[in-house]
This record gives structure tokens, sequence and C-alpha cells, in this order.
């Protein structure tokens, strides 16, 4: 049972551009969750989804951000005219079920 | 909503000896604690879990407390060894959203 995927692992963008993040979550999860990773500092939570629906997006920036988990394929969180201050790991994570999070590898996310 | 606190920040132990993270949440809704570990550039990993209505799990030398009245659990790691030195994460989950605290970099000295 192949672990959650993410790709890429690492993208760079300059200021602007837009940032597409892709989060294939484990065989049998329809839980998934965005987190973004600064520097030294701890997880902060984004956005829980399950197919087609958002649950929970308080953790995720009003303007610029979004995320989808579509009937087919992996789930994507969008980041749209890219600042410096959005550099930073974003993990996604998966659960079968309430609890158990499994964390992704993370994309670093460098915005120049 | 859920506010963690983690303590301490950083911490050195000698090979062998026990090391203690701690955690206190705010609130009492909350009712799944999971303890990851994350070493550098590395994914966070789940090492260990607790839900509400069970005061203490162990798993070979790492184990957790949960004080629901005083809102605070507790990472103990016995005869630590070098490939423990990583940051620990706890976290509160409250309705699928996960709270985390700001972590604790472990370096064991051998």
């Amino acid at each position: 049972n192949a672990g959650v995927m993410q790709n890429p692992r690492h993208l760079v963008r300059r200021r602007g551009q837009e940032a597409r993040l892709r989060c294939s979550p484990m065989k049998g999860h329809s839980h998934v969750y965005w987190y973004r990773q600064l520097p030294e500092e701890g997880l902060k939570f984004m956005v829980y989804l399950q197919k087609e629906n958002i649950i929970d997006e308080s953790g995720m920036p009003k303007e610029r951000f979004s995320a989808e988990f579509p009937k087919e394929g992996p789930s994507i969180l969008r980041i749209q005219q890219v600042v410096r201050g959005d550099s930073a790991a974003y993990f996604c994570a998966s659960s079968p079920r309430l609890y158990e999070q499994y964390f992704g590898p993370g994309t670093r996310l460098t915005v120049t | 909503g859920e506010n963690v606190e983690q303590h301490p920040s950083t911490l050195s132990v000698q090979e062998g000896d026990s090391a203690v993270i701690k955690c206190t949440y705010s609130d009492s809704a909350s009712n799944y604690f999971p303890w990851y570990k994350q070493e550098l550039g590395k994914r966070p990993q789940l090492i260990i879990d607790i839900r509400s209505n069970v005061g203490e799990k162990k798993d070979q030398r790492i184990a957790v407390t949960l004080n629901k009245t005083a809102k605070h659990f507790s990472l103990h790691i016995t005869e630590t060894q070098p490939e423990d030195s990583a940051v620990y994460f706890c976290a509160a989950d409250y309705y699928q959203k996960v709270t985390f605290g700001t972590g604790t970099k472990l370096q064991v000295i051998p």
C-alpha cells in the first residue's frame, strides 16, 4: 500500500505566478488535510476535505488560496499570485476515518 | 479555537536517559492526542496516540499519559538512543481539526 504521495516535491515560482500542489491520499483514505510549515516552526492546519467537499477551511487565507478534492484524481492546493511569504513546506495528510493522519513527504515552495 | 502549548522547546539528554515532553490544551472537547516525530527535511510520522477515554498508553520505549481534568498530556521516551534525535510535535484533535504544538527539538548525546 503506497503512502501519501505529493508532487512536486520542490516548486519554485516567481512572485505573481500560480502554484499548484497535488496530493494523492493512501488507498482507501477519504479524508485529506493540508498543513503549512514555516522553517523552524510547527504545522498549521489549513483545510480539511472529503471527496468533493470542503469540510473545514478555517485555517486557509481567504484570498489567493483554494483547495479541492475531486471525485477522481488528487487533491489540489492552489495558490494564486504567490508572494514571498508563501514560501514554506506544504504537507498533506490522509486518513481512512476519524483520527490517525498519515503525512505525505511535503512540497517545498520557494517564491523568488 | 484550540490552543496547544508544548514544553520544552529544546531538550538535550545523554544516551540511555529518559526524555519527557509536556503539552497542554485549551478545549475540553478535544478527544484525540497524537504525537509526531519529524526528522530534518522529512515528513511528520505518527509515533503514538491516545484517546480521551484512556489515561496512559505504552509502545516499547514510548509512552503517553493524559490528564483530562488538567488538560495536559506528556510523551515519555525511555532508554533514549541517538536515532531518537528529532523534532517532536504534540497535537490535539478537535472535530478533525488538528492543532499542533510548537515542537520540541530533542538531541540525544551519544
